[in-house]
C-alpha cells in the first residue's frame, strides 16, 4: 500500500471554527489531491498540488484553502466551517509518470460540522 | 467537461453469480480509465485500469475493457464472493493535471 496517512481521522467541530486536515505521504510523489465524498456525488476534487508551493483549485474549492510547504505534506483548511462541509475527505497522491498516472488514496477523515 | 455515468445501484447478488456494472464516459482526448473499490470504513483502492483503447484491465478476477467506440468501461466478474461486497467507482483522468472524474458509485452486496 502507498504510504499515505491523514489526520485527524475523525473530527467534530462547530460552525464558524477553522479546521485543518493534514495529508502526509512517504512516496515522494509530486502530485497530491484533496477530494470530498458525499452520497450520490462520488468524489469531487477540492484542490490539488503539482509541487511544493504549487497548488490550484478543483471543482468544489469555495470555502477551502490549501498549502504545501514540503513534498510530503498537503494541508486542507476550512477557514470558517459550515454544515455543508460535513463530509468525508480523502487525500490522494500520484506519480503521474508516463502510464503510471493512477492515484492512491489515504484512509479518509470524517468531518462533522454542527 | 468530463463525466462518468455508472449504472444505478444498489446491486444484490448471491455468491457465485455473475457481475456486470456498467460505466460510460464523456471526455475529450484519450483518457485513462479506472475502477476503484471502497470497502466499508476504508479509503479507495485501485482495482484495475486501462490507458488506451482496447486495453483490458484485470485484477482479483475482475475485468474491464476500454471500448472507445462505445465510450464504455464495464466491470465484470464471473463468480462473485461475499468478500466482494463494497462500493465500486468508475473514474477517468484526462491529460491535464490528472484530476479524477468519478461516477457516483455502485453499492454491491453479495449474500452467501
Amino acid at each position: 500500500d502507498a504510504g499515505i496517512t491523514q489526520s485527524p481521522r475523525h473530527k467534530v467541530t462547530e460552525t464558524g471554527t477553522p479546521v485543518t486536515l493534514r495529508c502526509h505521504q512517504t512516496e515522494n510523489h509530486r502530485y497530491m489531491y484533496w477530494y470530498r465524498q458525499d452520497p450520490g456525488h462520488g468524489l469531487r476534487l477540492i484542490h490539488y498540488s503539482y509541487g511544493v508551493k504549487d497548488t490550484d483549485k478543483g471543482e468544489v474549492s469555495d470555502g477551502y484553502s490549501v498549502s504545501r510547504s514540503k513534498t510530503e505534506d498537503f494541508l486542507l483548511t476550512l477557514e470558517s466551517a459550515t454544515s455543508s462541509q460535513t463530509s468525508v475527505y480523502f487525500c490522494a497522491i500520484s506519480p503521474r509518470t508516463g502510464e503510471y498516472n493512477e492515484q492512491f488514496f489515504g484512509p479518509g477523515t470524517r468531518l462533522t460540522v454542527l | 467537461g468530463d463525466s462518468v455515468t455508472q449504472m444505478e445501484g444498489p446491486v444484490t447478488l448471491s455468491e457465485e453469480a455473475c457481475l456486470t456494472i456498467n460505466c460510460t464516459y464523456t471526455a475529450t482526448g484519450y483518457p485513462s480509465l479506472f475502477w476503484y473499490v471502497q470497502y466499508p470504513g476504508e479509503g479507495l483502492q485501485l482495482l484495475l485500469k486501462a490507458t488506451k483503447a482496447d486495453d483490458k484491465g484485470s485484477n482479483k478476477g475482475f475485468e474491464a475493457t476500454y471500448r472507445k467506440e462505445t465510450t464504455s468501461f464495464h466491470l465484470e466478474k464471473g463468480s462473485v464472493q461475499v468478500s466482494d461486497s463494497a462500493v465500486y467507482f468508475c473514474a477517468l483522468t484526462g491529460t491535464s493535471y490528472g484530476k479524477l472524474t468519478f461516477g457516483q458509485g455502485t453499492i454491491l452486496t453479495v449474500h452467501p
